[in-house]
């Protein structure tokens, strides 16, 4: 168990809906990433949060958006879905060491499929 | 920039065979490198890291050394298990960005 927390597991939804995921880092992690996994394109990086501010921008479609609250958790809002937005979503929270060096710990995921 | 390039997969072994999944990476400065596991089903998981170079990552039988010299951290095991079935990945950490090779599917045959 890596401490990382993600709901839900498992989301089925329609075309042009609008569904929210939610993630509890670990305790003490400032830093919460979000990635799209996808059997064709791999291990996509979107977007992540440090301390509840936005840090870096992967591949975000303008359709998504994040954003991290005060006690740290996160969530990514994913509107006018499409039928290739299906995947599977993850989390990631890293605490940076004192060489300024972080390591990720993932989430368990959640899997979208949209209909 | 950064990046990470490992081997394409899949691989496909015979149990108690010797396991090496090459991963090359470019960088500035110095990254920590780390192989992640991700069994079917479920999230990554960290398998081993090495913070700077010549450190050598261990953890359930895997081995990676982090060789400057060729700009490599390659996965070892010497006698992989059904149970190794996994997708394998490569990941490098610099300042504010942390970069995932694409993956290398193993498959161990009993």
């Amino acid at each position: 168990d890596s401490g990382v927390t993600q709901t839900p597991k498992h989301l089925i939804t329609a075309t042009g809906q609008r569904v929210t995921l939610r993630c509890s880092p670990r305790s003490g992690d400032l830093s919460v990433y979000w990635y799209q996994q996808s059997l064709d394109q791999g291990l996509q990086f979107l977007i992540q949060y440090y301390n509840g501010e936005e840090r870096a921008k992967g591949n975000i479609l303008e359709r998504f958006s994040a954003q991290q609250f005060p006690d740290l958790h996160s969530e990514l809002n994913l509107s006018s879905l499409e039928l290739g937005d299906s995947a599977l979503y993850f989390c990631a929270s890293s605490a940076e060491d004192r060489g300024g060096q972080e390591t990720q710990y993932f989430g368990p995921g959640t899997r979208l499929l949209v209909l | 920039g950064n990046s990470v390039t490992q081997m394409e997969g899949p691989v496909t072994l015979s149990e108690e065979a010797f396991l090496t999944i090459n991963c090359t990476y470019t960088a500035t400065g110095y990254p920590s490198l780390f192989w992640y596991v991700q069994y079917p089903g479920e999230g990554l998981q960290l398998l081993l890291k090495a913070t700077k170079a010549d450190d050598k990552g261990s953890n359930k039988g895997f081995e990676a050394t982090y060789r400057k010299e060729t700009t490599s951290f390659h996965l070892e095991k010497g006698s992989v298990q059904v149970s190794d079935s996994a997708v394998y990945f490569c990941a490098l950490s610099g300042t504010y960005k942390y970069i995932f090779g694409t993956g290398t599917r193993l498959k161990v045959l009993a």
